[in-house]
């Protein structure tokens, strides 16, 4: 069965330092790739999306992934985090016409 | 902007009643989800309709979960009986295909 994995259930970072999150997926074939931003009891935005093309993707709030085929991985990455950043991230793939999510990552920002 | 609507935002309910959950999506978009959301993980789809027809239910607990959207447009999932377990956040989301879809605020259940 396809899946997404999120291996970070929880990250710490200060504010201003750069953020990676890691996100690996299973499908085999070229994968629909998204990540999506959940603030707490708030439903999920898109951050942004990979269907073809250019590996590095660029998304809204400054955000950016890199897709790595030969590491089925999609990581989000921010350079300089900042305090409103703090929320729940989620990777998702698209796998017999649905959407499957990650079970998240919580990103934490000190002051 | 556009956006989905659903109530309500927040409902308690003690087990073995019957709860319902609206959405409105965003106007013009044919497919709907419905997804349930346990705390500490990602949404997991329960069904999806294709204008007023039911598209892929096959992880809706039938049992005691259904789910209409009369006239393709808005639509309403219902759970009777409600038991402990049905605790979470129930996401509904709009869009024209499954790569583009957008996310309501949910709707928290908590069952007592």
């Amino acid at each position: 069965a396809q899946s997404v994995t999120q291996p970070d259930i929880h990250i710490t970072v200060s504010e201003g330092a750069s953020l990676e999150l890691r996100c690996n997926y299973s499908y085999g074939a070229t994968p629909y790739l998204f990540w999506y931003v959940q603030s707490p009891g708030q439903g999920l935005q898109l951050l942004l999306k990979y269907f073809s093309g250019d590996t590095l993707v660029q998304g809204i709030k400054g955000f950016e992934a890199e897709f790595k085929r030969s590491q089925s991985s999609f990581n989000l990455r921010k350079p300089s985090v900042h305090w409103s950043d703090a929320a729940e991230y989620f990777c998702a793939e698209v796998s017999s016409y649905k959407l499957i999510f990650g079970s998240g990552t919580r990103l934490l920002v000190r002051p | 902007e556009a956006e989905v609507a659903q109530s309500p935002r927040y409902k308690i309910t003690e087990k073995s009643q019957a709860v319902a959950f609206w959405c409105d999506p965003i106007s013009g978009h044919a497919t709907l989800y419905w997804y349930r959301q346990i705390l500490g993980q990602g949404p997991e789809l329960l069904v999806q309709f294709q204008d007023e027809s039911v598209v892929d239910d096959s992880q809706l607990p039938k049992d005691r979960f259904s789910a209409e959207r009369l006239k393709g447009v808005d639509s309403t999932l219902k759970i009777q009986p409600a038991e402990l377990g049905d605790s979470a956040m129930y996401l509904c989301a709009s869009g024209t295909s499954v790569n583009e879809q957008f996310f309501g605020p949910g709707t928290r259940l908590t069952v007592l």
